[in-house]
């Protein structure tokens, strides 16, 4: 068990530009979710799959936002057009069936 | 829907001294709550978690806590306070549907002073 990875731990990105983040989640787990931390927030919500499979999406989660999970192993989270509003701290976490979710460090976003 | 309460943004504890962090929740039906710790630059780390049962569940790292659920609360607490435990902790209720999601308060900064 390494724990839930991801990458980049920072990204600096100019308004405008697409970015990309990568979740590889603990190895047995099946579910993986994507949360959003913004200063001085809790996380919020943003998704969840079951394997492969995107069960659950928040109203937070703007038409500029996809996330997939084509193998049901790793995800990725992509915002295009970024806007300064989405600098946050964007974290994935997984779990095995309805476990508890284990968090990876995190993603760190700043959009100038 | 649910939601958490964290009314205390800062605490200042003295290193050896007690504590207790407040987590008020909102939900319709039995609670699944859990409390998680993150230090700076760090996910977020289980402490300890409440199915059902006994009222009082032990965690990690020596701390506790309580349902209430009287008073829709779970307040963690620690009888003695070390400087590592300088952090912010996080409450969080799971949805009913087992939890798949979580909706966390905004957070706890806990201060440890020598």
């Amino acid at each position: 068990d390494t724990g839930v990875s991801q990458n980049p731990r920072h990204k600096i990105t100019k308004r405008g530009q697409n970015v990309t983040f990568r979740c590889d989640p603990i190895s047995e787990h099946n579910r993986l979710y994507w949360y959003r931390q913004t200063l001085g927030q809790g996380p919020e919500f943003l998704t969840y799959f079951q394997n492969e499979a995107q069960l659950e999406k928040s109203r937070l989660l703007s038409d500029r936002f996809s996330a997939e999970r084509p193998k049901g192993s790793f995800s990725t989270l992509e915002i295009q057009r970024t806007e300064q509003g989405d600098s946050a701290m964007y974290l994935c976490a997984s779990s095995l069936d309805q476990g508890t979710q284990y968090f990876g460090p995190g993603t760190r976003l700043l959009v100038l | 829907a649910q939601s958490v309460t964290q009314p205390d943004i800062h605490i200042t504890v003295s290193e050896g001294a007690s504590l207790e962090l407040r987590c008020n929740y909102s939900y319709g039906a039995t609670p699944y709550l859990f409390w998680y710790v993150q230090s700076p630059g760090q996910g977020l780390q289980l402490l300890l978690k409440y199915f059902s049962g006994d009222t009082l569940v032990q965690g990690i790292k020596g701390f506790e806590a309580e349902f209430k659920r009287s008073q829709s609360s779970f307040n963690l607490r620690k009888p003695s306070v070390h400087w590592s435990d300088a952090a912010e902790y996080f409450c969080a209720v799971g949805a009913d549907s087992g939890y798949s999601t979580l909706t966390f308060g905004k957070g706890t900064m806990l201060l440890v002073s020598p």
